[in-house]
């Protein structure tokens, strides 16, 4: 199975601040790769595929970049609606996997 | 408007076993792969397993090969997760979700609301 690791774990920032999430994978996946949020008591929704494709609807502060073993998800000036948890997936073989995530937390 | 809605979790003695079903409504059904991912409380997502569209290939993570089984009954939109030898860390909501396919690459569009799965005597 293909490892997955989410840095960090947990960030601080405040409203207006520009974040970024790693994502390192144990072995190549060239672009098959999917980044998540997740709010508390709800099921997760799809903001990029394809490392950097935004999904319709997702609002364009949200950016992917990356390919191979190293992803980013960019939120460009955060909102209030946009702390909640972060997941990247990568879809290149089964079993599909997860990275652990990483909460995005008001300072 | 997509749909999926979970049903048939709850509380099973380690051991036991439990059908989950996923109801699904919006799109033609038959024609998408789908999944079933977990998420234990607390926890980080876990993809289980996932179906082809009509069927015809399964696939399943270590920890559930062999104690788990996917389907799919495509006359009635609904998708299947039949769980057996359930174990303590088999705790978790479960989750449905669509896969979608765009130049080749995937994701999961849409998810179910979820239904929780207690294992505990």
């Amino acid at each position: 199975a293909i490892w997955m690791t989410q840095s960090p774990s947990l960030l601080s920032a405040s409203t207006g601040d520009r974040v970024t999430i790693s994502c390192r994978l144990s072995q190549g996946v060239g672009s098959y790769l999917a980044w998540y949020q997740q709010k508390p008591g709800k099921a997760p929704e799809i903001l990029i595929y394809a490392a950097s494709t935004l999904q319709s609807g997702v609002p364009s502060r949200f950016s992917g970049s990356g390919s191979g073993t190293d992803f980013t998800l960019t939120i460009s000036s955060l909102q209030s609606e946009d702390f909640a948890t972060y997941y990247c997936q990568q879809y290149y073989n089964f079993p599909y996997t997860f990275g652990q995530g990483t909460k995005l937390e008001i300072k | 408007e997509v749909q999926l809605v979970e049903s048939g979790g709850g509380l099973v003695q380690p051991g036991g076993s439990l059908r989950l079903s996923c109801a699904a409504s919006g799109y033609t059904f038959s024609s998408y792969a789908m999944s079933w991912v977990r998420q234990a409380p607390g926890k980080g997502l876990e993809w289980v397993s996932a179906i082809s569209g009509r069927g015809s290939s399964t696939y399943y993570a270590d920890s559930v090969e062999g104690r788990f089984t996917i389907s799919r009954d495509d006359s009635k939109n609904t998708l299947f997760l039949q769980m057996n030898s359930l174990r303590a860390e088999d705790t978790a909501v479960y989750y449905c979700a669509k896969r979608i396919e765009d130049r080749g690459y995937s994701h999961f569009d849409s998810w179910g609301q979820g239904t929780l799965v207690t294992v505990s005597s």
